[in-house]
C-alpha cells in the first residue's frame, strides 16, 4: 500500500522568505513522485517530479524538491516566496503500471506582503 | 484552446436525480481519469479509461457510471444523487498509463452540490 503525508494543511510565509512544504510517502519499493499546484478554481497542474534519476528535482517558477529514500520524503522548497504562489500544493505518489496516483491532503500556502 | 474541459463547471440539484458530468481533452491522450475532491480538499481517483477500456476502477458506488465513446472523452453519470456526492470533480488526462511520465493534465473542474 502507499500513501502520502503532507505536514501542515496551512503554511504562512512572507514574501521573499523561504518556503518549505513537507511530504513523507511510504512505499515498499521507490516510487514515483510528483508535487502538484492548484491555484483557486482551477485543476491541478505539475510542479515538478520525480522518476529516478537526479535526487534534487527543479520544476517549474523557482521550486524545487528533493528525494531522501533514508527519510521517505520529498519535501518542496523555493528560496524566496513570491504573492503568486499562493495556493493549494499537494504531493501525490504513484507506482505501478498504472497512472493510479494517491495524493496527499493538500497544504494552503499563504504568502504575506 | 483548453486541452482538457468540463462540462458544467457548476451543478446544483436536488437529492435523488440523475446527473451527468462531460470532459473531452484534445491533448491526443490515451488515458483519462475521474477524481473526486471532497471539502477538505482531499483527492481521491474514481475511475481511469485507456483506450476507452476501464483500467481502474476504485470502490465507487454502481451509482457512479463512467463511459467513455472515444478516447478523448470520459464522461460521469451519476444515479440516485445524496448529499455525500457533492463535491468538485476533476476529470484528468495523460499521455500514457505507465505512471512514469507521471504528468497529469487536470480540467477545471465540476463543482457539485446536491441539496
Amino acid at each position: 500500500a502507499q500513501s502520502v503525508t503532507q505536514l501542515g494543511s496551512h503554511v504562512s510565509v512572507s514574501e521573499g522568505a523561504l518556503v518549505l512544504l513537507r511530504c513523507n510517502y511510504s512505499s515498499s519499493v521507490p516510487p514515483y513522485l510528483f508535487w502538484y499546484v492548484q491555484y483557486p478554481n482551477q485543476g491541478l497542474q505539475l510542479l515538478l517530479k520525480y522518476t529516478s534519476a537526479a535526487t534534487l528535482v527543479k520544476g517549474i517558477n523557482g521550486f524545487e524538491a528533493e528525494f531522501k529514500k533514508s527519510e521517505t520524503s520529498f519535501h518542496l522548497t523555493k528560496p524566496s516566496a513570491h504573492m503568486s504562489d499562493a495556493a493549494e500544493y499537494f504531493c501525490a505518489v504513484s507506482k505501478g503500471n498504472f497512472n493510479k496516483f494517491y495524493f496527499g491532503s493538500g497544504t494552503k500556502l499563504n504568502v504575506k506582503p | 484552446d483548453t486541452a482538457v474541459s468540463q462540462t458544467p463547471k457548476y451543478l446544483v440539484t436536488q437529492m435523488g436525480n440523475d446527473k451527468s458530468i462531460k470532459c473531452e481533452q484534445n491533448l491526443g491522450h490515451d488515458t483519462m481519469y475521474w477524481y473526486k475532491q471532497d471539502s477538505k480538499k482531499f483527492l481521491k481517483i474514481m475511475f481511469s479509461y485507456n483506450n476507452k477500456e476501464l483500467i481502474i476502477n476504485e470502490t465507487v458506488p454502481n451509482r457512479f457510471s463512467p463511459k467513455s465513446p472515444d478516447k478523448a472523452h470520459l464522461n460521469l453519470h451519476i444515479n440516485s444523487l445524496e448529499l455525500g456526492d457533492s463535491a468538485v470533480y476533476f476529470c484528468a488526462s495523460s499521455q500514457d498509463r505507465t505512471g512514469k511520465t507521471g504528468e497529469l493534465f487536470f480540467g477545471e473542474g465540476s463543482r457539485l452540490t446536491v441539496l
